[in-house]
């Protein structure tokens, strides 16, 4: 494996924000990828980060620190919708094919 | 009907029986995968196809057998299995193998 590790559980409240994150421990490093898994549901892409630096995206935005081997995805504006596995996934240069290799994801429960 | 379709939703099968899950994506891409992912578990890369070519076989056991007979179809082939392959089959597409993944609801296998 790559040593992906993310929290397994998280809780805040509806309109907080929330910061979820992810180290990383690997060769060759060429992209890391944030997923939203709804229960019983297919994950969803949501955001992509390759160079350091902040990307926003709405309410939702990812940081990627290649030195540190660490990412964060930060939701603002908390909604009870926003309830989900978040999964951490990171890309290898040089892996077969643009492989992915996913954390176990972190269980978001956001309350009234 | 637009994005990846996966059928059926929910599969029993008996550890000798043969069964098949199928996997549809209606966004053109040219990637295919399969993914298992196991409760507590990251997911897992199964398989990979290219423009039709496996391009990936992640030391998958041999009872199971992927077919992608074109680009917009591919099947997971099941046979023998053993109770520890009970888990949900996630099936996605890119439009490259270095694109974001779009996956498919899944099918939730149990084998008895």
């Amino acid at each position: 494996g790559q040593n992906i590790d993310q929290p397994t559980e998280m809780t805040a409240t509806e309109g907080a924000i929330v910061q979820i994150n992810c180290t990383y421990q690997t060769s060759g490093f060429n992209g890391l990828f944030w997923y939203q898994q709804h229960a019983g549901e297919a994950p969803t892409f949501l955001s992509y980060n390759v160079l350091d630096g902040l990307e926003e995206k709405g309410r939702f935005s990812s940081f990627l620190s290649r030195s540190k081997g660490y990412s964060y995805l930060l939701l603002k504006e908390l909604q009870m919708k926003d309830s989900a596995s978040y999964l951490c996934a990171v890309r290898r240069r040089g892996s077969t094919l643009g492989r992915l290799y996913f954390g176990r994801g972190t269980q978001l429960t956001v309350w009234p | 009907e637009t994005g990846v379709t996966q059928t059926p939703r929910h599969l029993v099968m008996g550890m000798t029986n043969k069964k098949s899950l199928k996997c549809e994506q209606h966004l053109g891409h040219n990637a295919m995968y399969w993914y298992k992912q196991s409760a507590k578990k990251p997911l897992e890369l199964m398989f990979v196809y290219s423009l039709e070519e496996r391009v990936e076989n992640n030391s998958v056991p041999s009872r199971f057998s992927p077919e992608c007979p074109n680009s917009s179809h591919l099947f997971l082939h099941l046979h023998t299995l053993q109770p520890e392959d009970s888990a949900l089959y996630l099936c996605a597409s890119s439009q490259t193998v270095y694109s974001p993944l779009h996956f498919g609801n899944g099918t939730r296998l149990t084998v008895t």
